[in-house]
């Protein structure tokens, strides 16, 4: 089955400092991945995806970035943190041969606070 | 743009009871429909999932049930128990890459 970490868990950045949230995945090849951001009180947003190393699509034009040097990483980034980037940050897996009748499997998620 | 919508921010239910949790969408180009748990700091994980081509799917305890016409589905918990209470969302797609989630409907089972 597949597994998700993410880190870190818990994170507090000061306003213009840059970000790297990690992400990577086990038990599963050349996976569908994303990354998603649940602002207070609201539903779960679309970021970015990748399908492939080096592929990145986004869906929100932000001050955010993706990357995927690796099959199995994932990576979101910012040069410098606003305020309004505060959230919880998942990260998304679909595998190989896995329909949609299996969902996708996420990450436990970055609590991440712009101060 | 909220094409999933689930517009009950919170339910409460008596252990025992049923729970249901709805959902309306406004794009009739889904054709796959999911429903996740969450708990505080984690997250999301699967509940079960429903076909557009099918208007009920059951995995236990759990039903959900899909009304094309009226661009809505229902999540079906019973019996309910404490151990159910969680945030719930609604999501629909129709390609594995646009996945759209609901705000999410917060669930509380009293003992």
């Amino acid at each position: 089955s597949q597994t998700i970490h993410q880190w870190p868990a818990t994170l507090v950045q000061p306003v213009g400092s840059p970000l790297s949230l990690e992400c990577t995945v086990e038990g599963t090849s050349n996976p569908n991945l994303y990354w998603y951001r649940q602002a207070a009180g609201r539903g779960l947003q679309l970021l970015f995806y990748s399908v492939g190393i080096g592929q990145i699509s986004s869906e929100v034009p932000q001050n955010l970035s993706a990357s995927r040097p690796q099959d199995r990483q994932f990576i979101l980034s910012s040069k410098k943190l606003l305020l309004s980037d505060s959230g919880f940050y998942l990260c998304a897996s679909l595998g190989v041969g896995r329909g949609l009748n299996y969902g996708y499997t996420f990450g436990s998620g970055t609590r991440l606070t712009v101060v | 743009d909220q094409q999933v919508k689930q517009n009950s921010p919170s339910l409460s239910v008596q252990e025992g009871r049923i729970s249901i949790l709805n959902c309306d969408y406004t794009n009739s180009m889904f054709d796959y429909f999911l429903w996740y748990k969450k708990y505080p700091a984690e997250g999301p994980t699967f509940l079960i999932s429903i076909s557009s081509i099918k208007d009920k799917n059951e995995d236990g305890r759990f039903t959900v049930f899909l009304n094309k016409s009226a661009k809505h589905l229902s999540l079906h918990i019973v019996p309910s128990q404490p151990g159910d209470s969680a945030v719930y969302f609604c999501a629909a797609t129709y390609n594995n890459n646009d996945m759209r989630f609901g705000a999410g409907t917060r669930l509380t089972v009293k003992p």
